[in-house]
């Protein structure tokens, strides 16, 4: 069966420090994978987006990348984070429309 | 592009009242994805429901059910005899196939729903 996994599950950083956050999905093949974000008292907005390995494409501009080195990896890096990059990420991924997974989130506390 | 709102920011019943949470969609795609999650205190999302925009077919799962109405663009869920378990914050989202295999899932801003004893 497919599991998706998203580590860690909280982090407090200060501002101007680097991040990496990882989500890995297993039991499928060339997925599609996603980051969302969460901010304080606000709905999901998808971040970034990737069909395939080194595809990745931003939906919103912001202080943050993302990267997939392998088929089933998917990463969010900052080289600086900023207090407005506070929130609650999910990693999710999905084969087609129907169907979306999501990670258990990861809790990013800027301070 | 595709748009959801859910317009009730919060939600407060007493145990035992039922309680219906709006979804409002627009998208211009004729195939298309609902989908109704439940986000708990932990933060985790929780899968409720899917319906496609072929199937307008109303479901009832215990004490949920969903109304889904293309003519109005709804899609609607109402907890009957809510419980204090039922207290977390219900998102309403929306689905197209962009192509072959492609999709990104949009979502409404959000209804908290606190229940009370």
């Amino acid at each position: 069966s497919q599991t998706i996994h998203q580590w860690p599950a909280t982090l407090v950083q200060p501002v101007g420090s680097p991040l990496s956050l990882e989500c890995t999905v297993e039991g499928t093949s060339n997925p599609n994978l996603y980051w969302y974000r969460q901010a304080a008292g606000r709905g999901l907005q998808l971040l970034f987006y990737s069909v395939g390995i080194g595809q990745i494409s931003s939906e919103v501009p912001q202080n943050l990348s993302a990267s997939r080195p392998q088929d089933r990896q998917f990463i969010l890096s900052s080289k600086k984070l900023l207090l407005s990059d506070s929130g609650f990420y999910l990693c999710a991924w999905s084969r087609d429309a129907w169907g979306y997974t999501f990670g258990s989130g990861t809790r990013l506390t800027v301070v | 592009a595709q748009k959801v709102t859910q317009a009730q920011t919060e939600i407060s019943v007493v145990e035992k009242e039922d309680v219906t949470l709006d979804c409002v969609y627009e998208t211009r795609d004729t195939t298309y994805y609902l989908f109704w999650y439940k986000q708990p205190p932990s933060g985790e999302l929780v899968f409720l429901i899917r319906r496609n925009s072929f199937d307008e077919q109303n479901e009832i799962s215990g004490r949920y059910s969903w109304n889904f109405q293309k003519s109005t663009s709804s899609f609607n869920f109402t907890i009957t005899a809510s419980q204090v378990v039922d207290s977390a914050v219900y998102f309403c989202a929306l689905s197209e196939a962009k192509y072959s295999g492609y999709s990104t899932l949009t979502f409404g801003k959000g209804t908290m729903l606190l229940v009370s004893p």
